[in-house]
């Protein structure tokens, strides 16, 4: 069936340096790969999306890539900083088009 | 211009009760969807409704439904609570067309059941 799996589920790293959150998609169908951001308290933010027929995107400190073959993408941040601490979900369309997310990752960015 | 409104933001019942959540999605949307947010479960699909039609459903019991209206505006009903019901309700809305995955997502209807 439709399935999304995102790990880690928690990750902590120092100012400074990089985060990878990763995701699996089952459905080939799949065509558009967004992230969102959820600070504390928060609604649930897109900062940013591909669609299938792009290998890569960024946008300042992320960037995310897709592997259509391995139907696999992940979330990259760059010089991270403590505002960038928050839960982050990838997401993937169905075969029915609606939007699939994964479990969520809780990014912790230490000073 | 106007984000995506829910109403209540807060809200306890008990169980067996029966919860209505409202969702007015930003203006020219036409397409609104519905989460329900638990922690560690992520956000799970309950549905989505454009043009006061339901085109998507999740993996959700009869128990909760949904509506849209002419302008929009879209209601979930949830009857007969149970504890497990006690969740984030987040509704998003989206444009048509090529845009229709792009969601706004609004701030939440935070349910308790007791």
């Amino acid at each position: 069936g439709e399935n999304v799996e995102q790990h880690p589920s928690t990750l902590s790293v120092q100012e400074g340096d990089s985060a990878v959150i990763k995701c699996t998609y089952s459905d080939s169908a799949s065509n558009y790969f967004p992230w969102y951001k959820q600070e504390l308290g928060k609604r649930p933010q897109l900062i940013i999306d591909i669609r299938s027929n792009v290998g890569e995107k960024k946008d300042q400190r992320i960037a995310v890539t897709l592997n259509k073959t391995a139907k696999h993408f992940s979330l990259h941040i760059t010089e991270t900083q403590p505002e960038d601490s928050a839960v982050y979900f990838c997401a993937a369309t169905s075969n029915t088009d609606k939007l699939i997310f994964g479990t969520g990752t809780r990014l912790q960015v230490f000073p | 211009k106007a984000g995506v409104t829910q109403t209540p933001r807060y809200l306890i019942k008990t169980r067996g009760q029966q919860v209505t959540l409202s969702c007015s999605p930003i203006s020219g949307h036409r397409s609104v969807s519905w989460y329900q947010q638990t922690p560690g479960q992520g956000l799970q699909f309950l549905f989505e409704y454009f043009s006061e039609t339901q085109r998507n459903k999740g993996n959700f019991p009869g128990r909760f439904s949904g509506r849209q209206f002419s302008n929009s505006r879209s209601e979930m009903n949830v009857s007969t609570l149970e504890l497990g019901d006690s969740a984030l309700y987040l509704c998003a809305s989206s444009l048509p067309g090529a845009a229709a995955n792009v969601l706004t997502f609004g701030a939440g209807s935070r349910l308790t059941v007791l």
